[in-house]
């Protein structure tokens, strides 16, 4: 079945640097690849997904790029804000129809 | 706000009881998916319906059971609670299917089993 590693599990940088959250698939048959943003007493709010069609999409400052025949995907954040501090996952379609996430990493911006 | 409504919001039991979550899709949405999410165990997929009917099951006990309603809303329901079922629920919904719209999800129910 669909396994997605997720790496780190925390993540500690500077206001103003950027952050990058690594993942890596198994099962070649997935195609849509979505991160969520989970903070503190919420559920995981939706922040970027990419399709395998697509190599990199960016909004603002946030960017996905997927490397498919790797089978891995990073998320990257640039200039972070405290506001960003929060759990980050990552999450790979399956062949039953559902997402599976990866184990999530603690992203703190230190002001 | 995601639009995805869950209720109750908390919920402590004892051992042995049955409760009942719920949840209300984004309007328009015909897919609901339950995860659980607890802190060893991050969130796992436990069952999908797609307007009215079971799509897929994920590593749902057998004491865990869903339904989806004519008008869309969903129920979860879980039996002879254990100490270990103590974790968040979320659901979320969809238009489709996971490969054809984002997920949205609700705020969750915090289960405490004592």
């Amino acid at each position: 079945g669909e396994n997605v590693e997720q790496h780190p599990s925390t993540l500690s940088v500077q206001e103003g640097d950027s952050a990058v959250i690594k993942c890596t698939y198994s099962d070649s048959a997935s195609n849509y690849f979505p991160w969520y943003k989970q903070e503190l007493g919420k559920g995981p709010q939706l922040i970027i997904d990419i399709r395998s069609n697509v190599g990199e999409k960016k909004d603002q400052r946030i960017a996905v790029t997927l490397n498919k025949t790797a089978k891995h995907f990073s998320l990257h954040i640039t200039e972070t804000q405290p506001e960003d501090s929060a759990v980050y996952f990552c999450a790979g379609d399956t062949g039953r129809r559902a997402l599976t996430f990866g184990s999530g990493t603690r992203l703190q911006v230190q002001p | 706000d995601s639009g995805v409504t869950q209720t109750p919001k908390h919920l402590i039991t004892a051992t042995g009881q049955r409760v009942t979550l719920r949840c209300s899709p984004r309007s328009g949405d015909l897919s609901v998916y339950w995860y659980q999410q607890s802190l060893d165990q991050g969130l796992q997929f436990l069952i999908q319906y797609y307007n009215g009917e079971e799509r897929a099951k994920g590593n749902i006990l057998e004491r865990f059971s869903a339904q989806q309603f004519p008008d869309l809303h969903s129920e979860l329901n879980l039996s002879s609670l254990e100490l270990g079922d103590s974790a968040l629920y979320f659901c979320a919904s969809s238009v489709g299917g996971v490969r054809d719209s984002p997920l949205h999800f609700g705020n969750g129910t915090r289960l405490t089993v004592t």
